[in-house]
């Protein structure tokens, strides 16, 4: 069975530049996650989607993050405009989901290694 | 709020050397779960555990175990006769049930040294 696919897996962008990432999660896997990850530090949440509702996204910073997950599969993280202080790794996860399932196991992706110049 | 420490930033030892890698956590629910991951270099984080609040039993799993101690609120994970492809960082990691902020907390990670 196929893993959470993510990509590109590097992306090398001035600052003030648009980038886009992609997560395909695993099959049957109703809930996504954006995670990310500063050097050193653990994953940090920046949304989770239950199918193609966002239902955490406080942690999301709006004014220039922006995602989406129109058909309940495959999901977009955006950020417009880039700043020196985005570089970091951008994870994607995924679980099965449904009522009341917190504390499910997540299934991670290889990440996208963003690099703002 | 829910808080995970690992107070272990790297660790170093030489290959079949027995290494601990220790995880206190912080939370105001009974009902939380806990859960172990690894990342190799390539970036991607692999589940090795999870294990709900109310399961105490410690688990063995080849080289890999468990010890959850709901008293010092600990849950320290030990590898085995270390080998090289054990190199990684490790996180621990905490969930609070429904009703609590889903939101799950990591630790910071542990890095693993592993030297032939």
């Amino acid at each position: 069975e196929a893993g959470v696919v993510q990509s590109p897996r590097y992306k090398i962008i001035e600052k003030k530049q648009p980038v886009a990432f992609w997560c395909n999660p695993i099959s049957g896997h109703n809930t996504l996650y954006w995670y990310l990850q500063n050097l050193g530090q653990g994953p940090e949440l920046l949304i989770r989607y239950e199918n193609e509702e966002a239902v955490d996204d406080s942690q999301l910073p709006k004014d220039r993050f922006s995602a989406e997950r129109l058909k309940g599969v495959d999901s977009t993280l955006k950020i417009q405009p880039a700043e020196l202080g985005d570089s970091a790794v951008y994870l994607c996860a995924s679980s099965l989901g449904g009522t009341g399932t917190t504390g499910e196991t997540q299934y991670f992706g290889p990440g996208t290694r963003l690099l703002v110049l | 709020a829910q808080k995970v420490t690992q107070a272990q930033t790297e660790i170093s030892v030489v290959e079949k050397e027995d290494v601990t890698l220790d995880c206190v956590y912080e939370t105001r629910d009974t009902t939380y779960y806990l859960f172990w991951y690894k990342q190799p270099p390539s970036g991607e984080l692999v589940f090795l555990i999870r294990r709900n609040s109310f399961d105490e039993q410690n688990e063995i799993s080849g080289r890999y175990s468990w010890n959850f101690q709901k008293s010092t609120s600990s849950f320290n994970f030990t590898i085995t006769a270390s080998q090289v492809v054990d190199s990684a960082v490790y996180f621990c990691a905490l969930s609070e049930a429904p009703g609590g902020s889903y939101i799950p907390t990591f630790g910071r990670g542990t890095s693993l040294i592993v030297h032939p």
